[in-house]
């Protein structure tokens, strides 16, 4: 059971426009969301999060927005620079932040986003 | 600080084949996870251990695969026998088990298996 899908495989952009990477779950009781990156022969590494208390979270070039009642998240990388070429998975703990952290994370298919110079 | 180490990097074995990995965490890192990622898939957990004991192992399939982390640093996963269907990239995290809320895990580079 798929529960976090991410539907687009890839996605190219130009070097200093935006990035948009989408997620949609279909379990209403995840609450914490959490977005990897990954480089060839590299194992994934943590991007950025959001709970479910807020709808945005911003980090620098990086910004998860939250739509709970569309249960969608999405990524934006502003402006995208060709070193975010990479995998990009958006990931949730099963049972969210009551669980022990981490628990039984789900995670989507992931979305190659490559970025031109 | 050192990362998440595993060996071997790439494993090609042939169906009905033993293989076994290794995983050494980020020292005092006390929760270790093995996932399974298939070409095209995202990283489906395997087993998660908090020190030496197991927290999940709902989706190991344990006829087949086992993990056991002794002394709660290094762990190793085995299958046994294989399948052609376990063709995969082997991930392992550690994260710290900060008490409550999150705790960011920290991936190896993964062990590729190729079952002939």
């Amino acid at each position: 059971d798929q529960q976090v899908k991410q539907n687009s495989p890839s996605l190219s952009v130009q070097e200093g426009r935006i990035s948009i990477l989408n997620c949609d779950y279909t379990n209403s009781m995840f609450d914490y969301f959490l977005w990897y990156k990954k480089y060839p022969a590299e194992g994934p590494t943590f991007l950025i999060s959001i709970s479910s208390i807020k709808d945005k979270n911003e980090d620098g070039r990086f910004t998860v927005f939250l739509n709970k009642s569309a249960k969608h998240l999405s990524l934006h990388i502003v402006p995208s620079q060709p070193g975010d070429s990479a995998v990009y998975f958006c990931a949730a703990p099963a049972r969210g932040l009551h669980g022990p952290p981490n628990n039984d994370m789900r995670f989507g298919a992931g979305t190659r986003l490559t970025v031109k110079p | 600080e050192a990362g998440v180490a595993q060996s071997p990097r790439y494993k090609i074995i042939e169906k009905r084949q033993s293989v076994a990995f290794w995983c050494n965490p980020i020292s005092g890192h006390a929760t270790l996870y093995w996932y399974q990622q298939i070409l095209g898939q995202g990283p489906k957990l395997l087993i998660q251990f908090q020190n030496n004991g197991v927290v999940d192992d709902s989706q190991l399939p344990k006829d087949r695969f086992s993990a056991e982390r002794l002394k709660g640093v290094d762990s190793t996963l085995k299958i046994q026998p294989a399948k052609l269907e376990d063709s995969a990239v082997y991930l392992c995290a550690s994260s710290l088990d900060r008490a409550g809320g999150t705790d960011t895990q920290y991936f190896g580079p993964g062990t590729r298996l190729t079952v002939l």
